[in-house]
């Protein structure tokens, strides 16, 4: 979707590498989210952030760390400590209002060599 | 938590023709949004759709909240149809729960 910009779109990673992966919105919006999306699966929440300064982990948060420094910026560091992190990553963001929908940037490929 | 099937998981039409995907859910929600993932990968948001029917040029859905599904109906189906749909759905926590997705093959 227009506004939220997701980059690299494709990332490689060595063993015992951590690597970020960088989210910016445009749209002002309050929170934003983190998911994760194998082959042939739905998209699974790994964190997400309702307001700067805060955020909560979601179904698979193990090996991985985000910070909310900035409303409009959510990274996701992939640390060495996720054994399989080979998938598509998505970001989505969010109005602050009740029962808003979700909005997704194009995602990051991450691939390990 | 909240479980969300879809069906069929495949799905292979000619162009021109029509077809329905089915969402069903296991508790209330809050916020239920249909997605297209095009074969680069981009999610697109279709409709949100908590309850009652929204339509759009050729697509359209229905949500029954009090049964727990949602319908999506495609019509006249064109080749760039194809991709893989997906149902997303929001109960009393945060979290968007999505299902498995149907994959829509549109042959010419």
């Amino acid at each position: 979707d227009g506004g939220i910009t997701q980059s690299p779109k494709y990332l490689f990673r060595k063993e015992g590498q951590n690597v970020t992966l960088s989210c910016e919105q445009n749209l002002n919006h309050d929170a934003m989210y983190w998911y994760r999306q194998d082959p042939g699966q739905g998209l699974r929440l790994i964190y997400y952030s309702q307001i700067v300064n805060d955020f909560q982990k979601g179904d698979i948060a193990e090996g991985y760390s985000v910070s909310r420094e900035k409303k409009e910026s959510f990274p996701l560091t992939v640390t060495s400590a996720q054994k399989n992190p080979t998938a598509f990553y998505l970001c989505a963001s969010r109005t602050g209002q009740t029962n808003q929908p979700q909005h997704f940037g194009d995602g990051t490929r991450l691939s390990i060599l | 938590g909240i479980q969300v099937e879809q069906s069929p998981p495949d799905l292979i039409l000619q162009e021109g023709a029509n077809s329905t995907l089915r969402c069903n859910f296991s508790d209330s929600v809050n916020n239920l949004q249909w997605f297209h993932q095009n074969p680069w990968g981009q999610l697109i948001n279709l409709f949100y759709i908590p309850s009652g029917t929204k339509q759009n040029g050729r697509l359209s859905a229905t949500t029954v909240a009090t049964e727990r599904y949602s319908l999506l109906y495609i019509s006249s189906s064109q080749t760039t149809d194809s991709g893989v749909y997906f149902c997303a759905v929001r109960g009393g926590s945060e979290k968007l729960v999505f299902g498995k997705g149907t994959k829509l093959t549109v042959n010419p």
